[in-house]
């Protein structure tokens, strides 16, 4: 399969308690891009690399995520002290980046959290 | 700021019968303008997507949208549905994809046999 790949595909955690989805990209895509997607919204953007560098990151994104991207390859996300609230679907996309345009972001089958 | 706006939570139609789902945006600039597609436990499909030109964008599955400046509007159709149509639909717009993209709430397709 040469799609994006999310794992896990569920993570059931207790509050307070810190997680870790990873992310890898199709092959050759330089851009990779964070979304979370609660029940009844659509997808809403968190953080995005271009490589191994983090380009922005959306005030949604508190102090208690983080992401990487070491080598500009597969990317983590993590929640610390989770709360109830971070339950939801985290989604992972690529895309190839290109001068004069981008092609299009290729979405991975999503991370569901649920923090109990 | 950008927005999305999708009038319609959830919409049921028989199968065979034609299908429109509306999309409102605003944007300051001129935008670019996406559908996709979210099938249970699934990720994100791009149904089809809009830049510039010619303003009736045909796509993937047999989906086409119109892009009616005029009327802020992106309304994705389909002259027969498929009961494997039934999923959530999301516009989105923005001025490329990723970082500065917004998503509508989505619409929910049923299919009636």
């Amino acid at each position: 399969d040469t799609g994006v790949s999310q794992d896990p595909r569920h993570k059931i955690t207790k509050r307070g308690q810190n997680v870790t989805f990873r992310c890898d990209p199709i092959s050759e895509h330089n851009r990779l891009y964070w979304y979370r997607q609660t029940l009844g919204q659509g997808p809403e953007f968190l953080t995005y690399f271009q490589n191994e560098a983090q380009l922005e990151k959306s005030r949604l994104l508190s102090d208690r995520f983080s992401a990487e991207r070491p080598k500009g390859s597969f990317s983590t996300l993590e929640i610390q002290r989770t709360e109830q609230g971070d339950s939801a679907m985290y989604l992972c996309a690529s895309s190839l980046g290109e001068t004069g345009g981008e092609r299009e972001a290729f979405f991975g089958q999503g991370t569901r959290l649920t923090v109990v | 700021a950008q927005s999305v706006t999708q009038p319609d939570i959830h919409i049921t139609v028989s199968e065979g019968a034609s299908l429109e789902l509306r999309c409102n945006y605003s944007y300051g600039a001129t935008p670019y303008l996406f559908w996709y597609v979210q099938s249970p436990g699934q990720g994100l499909q791009l149904l089809l997507k809009y830049f510039s030109g010619d303003t009736l964008v045909q796509g993937i599955k047999g989906f086409e949208a119109e892009f009616k400046r005029s009327q802020s509007s992106f309304n994705l159709r389909k002259p027969s549905v498929h009961w494997s149509d039934a999923a959530e639909y999301f516009c989105a717009v923005g001025a490329r994809f990723g970082n500065d993209m917004r998503f509508g709430a989505g619409t929910r397709l049923t299919v009636k046999p």
